[in-house]
């Protein structure tokens, strides 16, 4: 087991609502990556968050935004849902290596399963 | 567009086989690719990574060989269990993209 938790773990919301995703970060890692997994697919990257600023961003439109807090936890926010957006939201974390351009091994937590009805 | 594939979707073996599950990449400037392991309902685990500078890495019951010139990477896992029963997915990252650029996964099926 990681030490990435997602919450909740489970959610249902109707087309139009407003969801909030949270995430926190295993000790020692300064960097939360989001993505998201529909049934029978692999993990798409939404963004990533690094001193609580974006660092990268996937093929999302601008209804996906995030939060990333001083203890480096993070929040997923997902704006006037859609029944598309049904998935499994998966939280990464990793520790940032300056001067390299990219991060060390991501490792991920359970997800939340978000329905869209 | 970047992508990375796997050439077969579902694999079955029989307990205390080898496994070879296989990978195409085709982004040549990934410099860092990783093999997760997911089973029903869980997230994503790390098996093993193997950075563009190396051909083999080897770990417990695991080994990850990977052949830049046809941009392909492989997971060969010895003596199969049960519990190795999931979906693995290769994954590459580009560096400066931060993102990891994952296939659709392939079901390995371990028959008892």
């Amino acid at each position: 087991e990681t030490g990435v938790t997602q919450s909740p773990t489970h959610l249902i919301k109707t087309r139009g609502q407003q969801v909030t995703l949270r995430c926190s970060s295993q000790s020692g890692h300064n960097t939360v990556s989001w993505y998201q997994q529909a049934l029978g697919q692999g993990p798409q990257f939404i963004f990533q968050y690094y001193r609580e600023e974006e660092n990268g961003r996937g093929n999302f439109p601008p209804r996906f935004s995030g939060l990333q807090f001083p203890n480096y936890s993070s929040e997923l926010n997902v704006n006037a849902l859609e029944l598309d957006d049904s998935a499994l939201y998966l939280c990464a974390s990793s520790f940032y290596v300056s001067g390299t351009g990219g991060t060390d091994t991501q490792y991920f937590g359970p997800g939340t399963r978000l329905t869209v009805l | 567009g970047e992508s990375v594939g796997l050439h077969l979707p579902t694999l079955s073996v029989q307990e205390g086989d080898n496994s070879i599950i296989n990978c195409a990449y085709s982004n040549s400037a990934s410099d860092y690719f990783i093999w997760y392991k997911q089973e029903s309902g869980k997230g994503p685990q790390f098996i093993i990574d193997i950075r563009s500078n190396m051909d083999k890495r080897q770990g417990q019951r695991v080994t990850v060989l990977l052949n830049k010139t046809v941009k392909h990477l492989s997971l060969q896992i010895a003596a199969t269990q049960p519990g190795d029963s999931a979906v693995y997915f290769c994954a590459e990252n580009g560096g400066a993209t931060n993102k990891l650029i994952f296939g659709t996964g392939t079901l390995l099926a371990v028959q008892p």
